[in-house]
């Protein structure tokens, strides 16, 4: 397996402009999570789908940030608009959910989003 | 609420020398898992090792120890002989047994191994 693919890797954009990151998690698996890392604040959790579908967002920042995951092997996460605040490096991961209990996230490379 | 506390921001120590990564965890959970996360310098985050709370013994895998005590709620990393590369940043991470499969992450602990 390829294991979780986010695409961009690298995005640099100007304040007010729309930002789309991408991910394909690994095939079968059931959860998908969304996080941020910046140097102040570390790794934080946004958002996670479990089959697709949302169950937690209460990390996503505010309004300016939407996830969707219109299928089990894509997801998306949009910034509109942008802000410099918003600068970090977003990681996907992806997990099974077959047993109860925690299951082991495999992360993404992760994209690296300033905005300037 | 949960937390995961890692007091030690940045370590640096001489090529071959042992060092000890610290882990303190909060839960109100009696069922939980733990784990350790690296993140070399090319920015990926790599799983470790996973424990759940009903297990406190000792793990070693190769140069790797892990010391899993619940008396102090702590969860700490070893690494022998270091290697340069092992420089990277060390995460700790806690995630409840029931429901959510949500990780909560530690600051990250910095580890530089010099030549």
């Amino acid at each position: 397996d390829a294991g979780v693919i986010q695409s961009p890797r690298h995005e640099v954009t100007e304040m007010g402009q729309e930002v789309t990151l991408r991910c394909k998690p690994i095939s079968g698996h059931d959860y998908l999570f969304w996080y941020r890392q910046t140097m102040m604040r570390g790794l934080e959790l946004l958002i996670y789908f479990n089959n697709n579908v949302p169950i937690d967002d209460s990390g996503m920042p505010e309004d300016r940030f939407s996830a969707k995951m219109p299928n089990a092997s894509f997801s998306t996460l949009k910034i509109q608009p942008s802000e410099p605040r918003d600068s970090a490096v977003y990681f996907c991961a992806s997990s099974l959910g077959r047993y109860s209990g925690a299951n082991v996230l495999t992360f993404g490379a992760g994209s690296r989003l300033t905005v300037l | 609420a949960q937390k995961v506390t890692q007091a030690q921001t940045e370590i640096s120590v001489v090529e071959k020398e042992d060092v000890t990564l610290d882990c303190v965890y909060e839960t109100r959970d009696t069922t939980y898992y733990l784990f350790w996360y690296k993140q070399p310098p090319s920015g990926e985050l790599v799983f470790l090792i996973r424990r759940n709370s009903f297990d406190e013994q000792n793990e070693i895998s190769g140069r790797y120890s892990w010391n899993f005590q619940k008396s102090t709620s702590s969860f700490n990393f070893t690494i022998t002989a270091s290697q340069v590369v092992d420089s990277a940043v060390y995460f700790c991470a806690l995630s409840e047994a029931q429901g959510a499969q949500k990780l909560v992450f530690g600051q990250g602990t910095r580890l530089t191994i010099n030549p």
